[in-house]
């Protein structure tokens, strides 16, 4: 099935740096890749998502790039802000069955110092 | 839109018992999947239903089930609970059962198991 790996699995950055995390994925069919964002007691958010016909996608200080050919894609945080701080996982569409619809790694727990 | 419900957000229940809990997808939502979130395991995928029936299943044992209602507002039941069970169990909703639909996630309903 499809496997996806995520790194760094902790990022300390300071506050105003960029913060860059890195998920490869094993299945060539993948064709959407989302990025959530998961603060201390809440459940993952959405911030961006790119579809295998775009190589990149930017909304304000967020941006990911996808690169099919190596199977990985990366989300670019600009101007790290404290408020950045949350855990942030990569996902892959999937085939359904057992591992459903979506593949998630396995987090990435980003720390903005001020 | 209000976003995706899940009830209760904390319980707590003792080995042996059996608990149900409830998720509401945003409306015209008709896709609702499940997953367990540990520290060590990630997000698992539980099931995913759509129009009433279970279209994917994870790997986990019988004592995990749900359903879905007509109005697409579903409920997971964990029978015989185990200490293992402890965990974040988070519903997300999706327009339909495509893979590359977005899904989007409650808040979650934090279970320890006592």
């Amino acid at each position: 099935g499809e496997n996806v790996e995520q790194h760094p699995s902790t990022l300390s950055v300071q506050e105003g740096d960029s913060a860059v995390i890195k998920c490869t994925y094993s299945d060539s069919a993948s064709n959407y890749f989302p990025w959530y964002k998961q603060e201390l007691g809440k459940g993952p958010q959405l911030i961006i998502d790119i579809r295998s016909n775009v190589g990149e996608k930017k909304d304000q200080r967020i941006a990911v790039t996808l690169n099919k050919t190596a199977k990985h894609f990366s989300l670019h945080i600009t101007e790290t802000q404290p408020e950045d701080s949350a855990v942030y996982f990569c996902a892959a569409s999937g085939h359904g069955g057992s591992q459903g619809n979506l593949i998630f790694g396995k987090g990435t727990k980003l720390s903005v110092k001020p | 839109k209000a976003g995706v419900t899940q009830t209760p957000r904390y319980l707590i229940k003792t080995r042996g018992q059996q608990v149900t809990l409830s998720c509401s997808p945003i409306s015209g939502h008709r896709s609702v999947s499940w997953y367990q979130q540990t520290p060590g395991q990630g997000l698992q995928f539980l099931f995913e239903y759509f129009s009433e029936t279970q279209r994917n299943k994870g790997n986990f044992p019988g004592r995990f089930s749900g359903r879905q209602f007509s109005n697409s507002r579903s409920e997971m039941n964990v029978s015989t609970l185990e200490l293992g069970d402890s965990a974040l169990y988070l519903c997300a909703s999706s327009l339909a059962n495509l893979r590359t639909d977005t899904q989007y996630f409650g808040p979650g309903t934090r279970l320890t198991v006592l």
